[in-house]
């Protein structure tokens, strides 16, 4: 298993600015994805970070939003860019192996509330 | 975004009952994985699945891995007040590398 370290866990941030998140893991590992959980509901996929090439986003996220670097495969970081109380939610990073059997596993997530 | 049929959405039950939760879905999936999420933590793995009919177990958790690759189930057995939380399924779709989640089983125990 692959142990994922996330900063910040939890922060409070004003409307219109812009907050990286971190992922670290402890191991060197094919896939990384990142996850929002808003409130009360479950997972949903923003991208694929791809190791030296642009992220691979999923239908309704965009890179100008959330703009994401892998610079190798223990790390990325996402940006939530130009944020609105919307953007309140749990922000997820998940490692692992990738296809032909492979499970995927997550930090604690980042907290994340916009006033 | 896309998202896995997943039911019941909560239930209450008592302290020692056992518990079935499943999911479906239209698509095929290569892998079938199981969560659960307590407060304030992000998701914690249960129960991988990696083939067609597979049936696999982890204590008092079994899950399997439909037939039609289409959709899995997972069990508890015995039910204990720690058991509370919120269980997710995870497809990773035919083909590619992403998993989709499924919508989440509530689940209270009543003591």
């Amino acid at each position: 298993s692959a142990v994922i370290s996330q900063k910040p866990s939890r922060d409070i941030c004003q409307r219109g600015t812009s907050l990286t998140i971190q992922c670290q893991v402890d191991s060197q590992v094919t896939m990384m994805f990142w996850y929002r959980q808003q409130p009360g509901q479950s997972l949903t996929l923003i991208a694929t970070a791809n190791q030296g090439s642009e992220a691979t986003y999923e239908s309704g996220f965009v890179i100008d939003k959330f703009p994401i670097s892998r610079p190798n495969l223990t790390f990325s970081t996402l940006t939530v860019s130009n944020m609105s109380p919307e953007d309140s939610s749990i922000y997820l990073c998940s490692a692992g192996q990738g296809q032909g059997g492979n499970t995927i596993y997550f930090g604690e997530g980042s907290w994340l509330t916009v006033v | 975004g896309q998202q896995l049929n997943q039911s019941p959405q909560s239930m209450f039950i008592q302290e020692g009952e056992d518990v079935s939760m499943n999911c479906t879905s239209s698509s095929i999936f290569n892998t079938w994985l199981w969560y659960k999420q307590d407060p304030g933590e992000g998701p914690v793995l249960l129960i991988a699945l990696y083939k067609a009919g597979e049936l696999t177990s982890n204590g008092r958790l079994t899950a399997q891995f439909g037939i039609t690759r289409k959709d899995s189930f997972l069990n508890i057995s015995a039910s204990i007040p720690s058991d509370v939380g919120i269980y997710f399924c995870a497809g990773q779709l035919l083909g590619t590398y992403k998993y989709i989640f499924g919508t989440g089983t509530r689940l209270k125990v009543l003591a």
